[in-house]
């Protein structure tokens, strides 16, 4: 069965650098998202990527984010500067036009 | 607005049916789902309906939309230990899909 998948599954990095979370979605999908969970509170959508464009983003995803499909299979979230109050479970989903969506199994950010 | 309401907790002893809620907001909303998450681990899709749909049944899971009241709900049949987490309750708006605050089912013995 086809699946999202996410790399690394766990991530550590020190508050104000950079942290690049991987995605690969499903072959043939056509919308890309990320989203996010802080501990213990609610899935949060992030952002929304179609035809190599943000298509909507929330008031979350600020200048310190950047989405990127620097290769027709990858889907990348980039976090400029972390902050602690990243540190969250990043999800990645993927869907065909008019189908479910598929998440994959997150990266957990941690921020120290 | 966007908003996505679920009850937070359900207990539900073991072998008994567990019945999930949610009510929605958006009446043009293409699909709605249910996801699944364990202790640590990621989202489980476990089903979804689409709009034009009342019911859809997958084995033990059943799945009724109220388009009217804006009501969906979650069915588990003889619930069991593995049923143990946190459901979430997601709706299909314009490219982005909505997500409620979750309801942790806990299993009593």
């Amino acid at each position: 069965e086809p699946e999202v998948t996410q790399t690394p599954s766990h991530q550590v990095t020190q508050m104000g650098q950079e942290v690049i979370l991987r995605c690969v979605p499903i072959s043939n999908h056509l919308y890309f998202y990320w989203y996010r969970q802080i501990l213990g509170q609610k899935v949060e959508f992030l952002v929304s990527f179609y035809n190599n464009e943000i298509s909507e983003k929330s008031e979350i995803f600020d200048d310190q984010f950047s989405v990127e499909r620097p290769d027709g299979s990858n889907f990348t979230l980039k976090i400029r500067s972390t902050k602690l109050e990243d540190s969250a479970m990043y999800f990645c989903a993927s869907l065909q036009e008019n189908t479910e969506a598929f998440f994959g199994q997150g990266t957990r950010l941690t921020v120290v | 607005g966007e908003d996505v309401e679920q009850s937070l907790f359900l207990s539900v002893r073991e072998g008994d049916s567990s019945v999930i809620n949610c009510t929605y907001t958006d009446s043009s909303s293409t699909y709605l789902y249910w996801y699944k998450q364990e202790p640590g681990a990621g989202l489980q899709l476990l089903t979804y309906i689409f709009s034009n749909m009342d019911m859809k049944q997958d084995q033990r899971l059943t799945v009724l939309l109220n388009k009217k009241d804006k009501h969906l709900s979650l069915r588990i049949a003889d619930t069991q230990t593995g049923d143990s987490a946190i459901y979430f309750c997601a709706e299909s708006m314009g490219d982005k899909i909505i997500f409620g605050k979750g309801t942790r089912l806990h299993i009593l013995p």
